[in-house]
């Protein structure tokens, strides 16, 4: 399978108790993106990368939330302090950068907070 | 700010056309795309269309682009019961930025 993994597929927790979910893009693609999405809603925008380089990060993401590309290929994404309103589907996609984004999505960890 | 907005359900009987119907808010959108989500399963690009066309088909798949009203429709031919699921609308505003998603919208294909 040559598409965007992500991992864990379902994470239960704890409040107050940190997380990380990775994600692996598909091995050409230089864009990694992070996006929350919970019932009902649209995919909302968290965070990208451009290689290994941060490029933008959305107000949603407060001071809990830290994502890291190393080396520029798979991601982390980090929360702390987990809030029970964090609870969502974490949506990981990837892209070649060029004059339009065709993102490939993985298939999401879903967060739920006790 | 402004949403992408979508209608949040339809519903249809097999054989029949889908329309399903979006305003987006950036006119410098270059490309407007419709991403399909199946049940437990992650976003799948359907298609797009490029800022300066207002048609494109592709096999099943129409997309019909409104400039001036900002109105995006995608009309499935002969819908499935396999296209039952959410299909959302996005755009990237200001032509490279991450892309905007409306809320989506559940298509039901009644056999």
């Amino acid at each position: 399978d040559t598409g965007v993994s992500q991992d864990p597929r379902h994470k239960i927790t704890k409040r107050g108790q940190n997380v990380t979910f990775r994600c692996d893009p598909i091995s050409e693609h230089n864009r990694l993106y992070w996006y929350r999405q919970t019932l009902g809603q649209g995919p909302e925008f968290l965070t990208y990368f451009q290689n290994e380089a941060q490029l933008e990060k959305s107000r949603l993401l407060s001071d809990r939330f830290s994502a890291e590309r190393p080396k520029g290929s798979f991601s982390t994404l980090e929360i702390q302090r987990t809030e029970q309103g964090d609870s969502a589907m974490y949506l990981c996609a990837s892209s070649l950068s060029q004059n339009f984004e065709k993102l490939f999505f993985g298939s999401g960890t879903q967060l739920s907070v006790l | 700010g402004e949403d992408v907005e979508q209608s949040l359900f339809l519903s249809v009987r097999e054989g029949d056309s889908s329309v399903i119907n979006c305003t987006y808010t950036d006119s410098s959108s270059t490309y407007l795309y419709w991403y399909k989500q199946e049940p437990g399963a992650g976003l799948q690009l359907l298609t797009y269309i490029f800022s300066n066309m207002d048609m494109k088909q592709d096999q099943r798949l129409t997309v019909l682009l409104n400039k001036k009203d900002k109105h995006l429709s995608l009309r499935i031919a002969d819908t499935q019961t396999g296209d039952s699921a959410i299909y959302f609308c996005a755009e990237n505003p200001s032509g490279n930025t991450p892309l905007v998603f409306g809320k989506g919208t559940r298509l039901s294909v009644i056999a």
